[in-house]
């Protein structure tokens, strides 16, 4: 069975451009998270969608950010404009919840690395 | 809240030795899920282990065991006989079981970078 795939696997860009990441959740699951990974703040939840609705966008830095999930197979996160800052690690995740067979296990995909410069 | 703490930052082994990574957390649920990840060289984020707050029962898959004890709020991970191929960061991290926004959402701690000399 496929993972989540995510695209693209690495990303340079300049500051002030737009970057979008995108990804294929696991066929079936109804739960996708994008985490963002760097050194200083370790792996953070940026939002969480439930059967394509985002339930949790708490984490999400600022309006530079979005994310949209426009069907089940499908989500993007998009950085407009980006800034050095925003390198890091991208994951995204996702899961089949609630579901007490599996433990709400959350599967990730292989990440988007981006460099803004 | 929840929380989750690895206080080892670094370990460093040679192969063969065993090592445990440790893993403490913090939260008032009473149904909750504790996991261990394995991000190797790589980058990618490998699940390894899940265990729920009901089951208390030590698990062995081959090289790896995991040991939960509630009364400590620990959910160590001990790598025996290791090997140059387990050098990785690994997380530990916890879910919680409610259905309100944090439904599924996992709270990882900083990570253990694993380091295994030949």
């Amino acid at each position: 069975d496929a993972g989540v795939i995510q695209s693209p696997r690495h990303e340079v860009t300049e500051m002030g451009q737009e970057v979008t990441l995108r990804c294929k959740p696991i066929s079936g699951h109804n739960s996708l998270f994008w985490y963002r990974q760097t050194m200083m703040r370790g792996l953070e939840l940026l939002i969480y969608f439930n059967n394509n609705v985002p339930i949790d966008d708490s984490g999400m830095p600022e309006d530079r950010f979005s994310a949209k999930m426009p069907n089940a197979s499908f989500s993007t996160l998009k950085i407009q404009p980006s800034e050095p800052r925003d390198s890091a690690v991208y994951f995204c995740a996702s899961s089949l919840l609630p579901d007490p067979g599996s433990g709400n296990t959350i599967y990730f995909g292989e990440g988007s690395w981006l460099t803004v410069v | 809240a929840q929380k989750v703490t690895q206080a080892q930052t670094e370990i460093s082994v040679v192969e063969k030795e065993d090592v445990t990574l440790d893993c403490v957390y913090e939260t008032r649920d009473t149904t909750y899920y504790l996991f261990w990840y394995k991000q190797p060289p790589s980058g990618e984020l490998v699940f390894l282990i899940r265990r729920n707050s009901f089951d208390e029962q030590n698990e062995i898959s081959g090289r790896y065991s995991w040991n939960f004890q509630k009364s400590t709020s620990s959910f160590n991970f001990t790598i025996t006989a290791s090997q140059v191929v387990d050098s990785a960061v690994y997380f530990c991290a916890l879910s919680i079981n409610d259905r309100g926004s944090t439904l599924g959402r996992l709270y990882f701690g900083r990570g253990t970078q694993l380091t295994v000399w030949p």
